[in-house]
Formats: C-alpha cells, structure tokens, sequence
C-alpha cells in the first residue's frame, strides 16, 4: 500500500516569501505528525494531529509557522515570511494511533521535504 | 536543552566490531523507541521497549530500557556496512514526541 508522501520534495525560497509544505498520510491512520530536522541533527518536533485537531501547538518554533489538516487526511505546514534559519528538511509522519502521552505506537515517515532559504 | 541525549554523536568503525549507543533522560518514559534513518529518507522504526529493564534482540542488535524508565542503550554485535545510518531514540513523556539527538554510525568495509 501506498506509505507517506510529502510534496514538494525540494523548495528553494526567497528570504520573505511564504511557503507551503504538504503531507498525505497513510489512509486511516488519525494520527499526523510534523518534524524539523537540521543537517545530520536529530529531530525537533513541532506538531500533531488528532483527526483534524491538534491538542498542542507550542512546538511551533514562531507564530511565522502554522499547519492544518483537513478531512482527517492531508495536512500544510505554512511557513510565512520565511528566514534562513528555517532552512532544514521537514518530516511528516502518520500513526494509526496517536504515540503521544506514552503511546507507542509507530510512526511512518514520509520522505520530506527539504527547505532552502536564501 | 535536549530532552532525550544520545552518544556518542558521531561514531566510526570496522566492520565485525562492536558498539553501543546510549540514550539518557532525566525524564520518565512509559516506553522508547529507536530509529534508524538513511540519508534522505525518513526514520524507521526499529524496536519499542515498554517495560523497565527489559531487554529486546533483534538479529545483531540488542536493545535494552533502563530499570527506572529513563534511558536505553542499543548494542550492535559484528557490525556491518549495511549498519550504516543515523540512530535516533525517541519517546513522548507527554503531550509531545521527542527524538535523540541522534547516533551517526559508519562502519568502514
């Protein structure tokens, strides 16, 4: 079956402009999460999403980022007025199961999309 | 200041020796979970650990949670090339999902 995907796969932005990065899930799975992950770093959480709701925004480096998921499905993470150091590749990943709050339940990422701000 | 603290950060070996990557919180986890990533693809999941102390193999790597739930340590036994790749620990003590700071393991042919 089909896993996670992300477009674009690559973006290259002006300092300023805004930017919109999408994820479509597996299908069924209610749990939707967006990830920041510098070169070779490890990754920084920013949101998630149970159905279309997201029960905690504070990930969110600034008020610049927001994202929303529509239909319990696909989901945009928009960046606006978009600076350098939001250069970095973002991560989308689903669940079946929310893995928060101690859930273990494992996460399929799609394969990014990698953000360069110039 | 990192949730999850993972080393060594950076790690670069022969194949057939043997390494363990730890991974250590000051945090309560309920379970954790290891990674592994490969250059431009996502992190998949290698294994959960739910119970303090607990021990889990698979193939040649062992993995283990500590006895009061906040860190975890893998062990890979004869490494190999294909070992290759970022390993990232990951857990939620909360409403929020945190990964390591991440293991890059190299392992020379």
């Amino acid at each position: 079956g089909a896993g996670v995907s992300q477009s674009p796969s690559n973006k290259v932005t002006e300092k300023g402009k805004d930017v919109e990065l999408r994820c479509d899930p597996i299908s069924g799975h209610t749990a939707l999460y967006w990830y920041r992950q510098s070169l070779g770093q490890g990754l920084e959480f920013l949101i998630y999403f149970q159905g279309n709701s997201a029960p905690d925004k504070s990930g969110l480096p600034s008020d610049r980022f927001s994202a929303e998921r529509t239909g319990g499905s696909v989901s945009t993470l928009t960046i606006q007025r978009t600076q350098q150091e939001d250069s970095a590749v973002y991560l989308c990943a689903s669940s079946s199961y929310p893995a928060v709050a101690g859930g273990s339940y494992e996460q399929y990422f799609g394969p990014g999309t990698r953000l360069t701000v110039t | 200041t990192q949730l999850l603290e993972q080393s060594p950060q950076f790690l670069s070996i022969q194949e057939g020796e043997n390494l363990t990557v730890y991974c250590n919180s000051s945090s309560v986890f309920s379970s954790l979970q290891w990674y592994r990533q490969e250059p431009g693809e996502g992190p998949v999941l290698l294994v959960t650990v739910v119970t303090g102390g607990e021990v889990k193999k698979l193939k040649r790597l062992t993995f283990q949670f500590g006895d009061a739930r906040k860190d975890s340590s893998l062990h890979i036994t004869a490494a190999q090339p294909g070992d290759t790749g970022l390993y990232l620990c990951a857990g939620a003590p909360g409403n929020q999902f945190y990964f390591g700071t991440g293991t890059s393991l190299t392992v020379i042919p």
